[in-house]
């Protein structure tokens, strides 16, 4: 089982759509999280981060179920400029610095 | 305010020839990181610093040796390129209270 797992799509939906990804993972002891988006053939950058609290940056709301081990992502009113891949990280484990990333979610918003 | 920047952006090599990638950020963060991206394996981690001084591996280190020259660089060295290195290399630093990762723009290299 892969540390951090995410469903590759493509998730193809009409501008103005509401769309949520999920991403589970599996130590319990992980502590920090992430989402980023990465366009074609270029670097990953950072979203926003996850926490437990839940939090919002605009149209885009990320949730942490510790409970159950997953994260969500969820962009509402979206944009053909959201078209990318959306990367969960999970990591941080007994204060280090090492970060998991999924293999990423592929969106792709149609006019 | 670059960021995070590293050269070069393209490269190519033959079997058993050696090559570094260099990364630099003026960021002034403590910890800096190079990751390998392939296509359906997603970003795995080969070596980390996490401050000047220290150095750790990774998910994926062997072929790799790694020098944190100093808080701004960190540099990342194939001895013996070999095929199974053809990759997009990105190296990325972190910091602040959250300790974001942020990336540099890659190395795409092909190894022949």
């Amino acid at each position: 089982r892969k540390e951090v797992e995410q469903d590759p799509g493509p998730f193809n939906v009409p501008e103005g759509a509401t769309v949520a990804f999920n991403c589970t993972y599996s130590n319990s002891a992980s502590q920090s999280f992430f989402w980023y988006r990465q366009d074609c053939r270029k670097e990953p950058k950072l979203l926003m981060s996850v926490y437990s609290s839940g939090n919002e940056d605009g149209r885009f709301t990320a949730q942490l179920n510790r409970a159950s081990q997953y994260i969500s992502l969820l962009i509402r009113d979206s944009k053909l400029s959201d078209s990318a891949t959306y990367l969960c990280v999970a990591g941080g484990l007994g204060g280090t610095y090492k970060y998991i990333f999924g293999t990423g979610t592929r969106l792709k918003v149609l006019a | 305010n670059a960021g995070v920047t590293q050269t070069p952006k393209f490269q190519v090599l033959k079997t058993g020839q050696s090559m570094t990638l260099q990364c630099a950020q003026d960021m002034n963060h403590n910890s800096m990181y190079w990751y390998r991206q392939d296509p359906g394996m997603g970003l795995r981690l080969i070596y980390y610093s996490a401050s000047e001084g220290t150095t750790d591996k990774g998910e994926v280190p062997n072929g790799y040796n790694v020098s944190r020259l100093n808080k701004r660089e960190f540099s990342l060295r194939l001895e013996s390129a070999a095929p199974s290195q053809t990759s997009v290399y990105f190296c990325a630093s972190s910091g602040g209270q959250n300790n974001e990762q942020f990336f540099g723009p890659g190395t795409r290299l092909t190894v022949l």
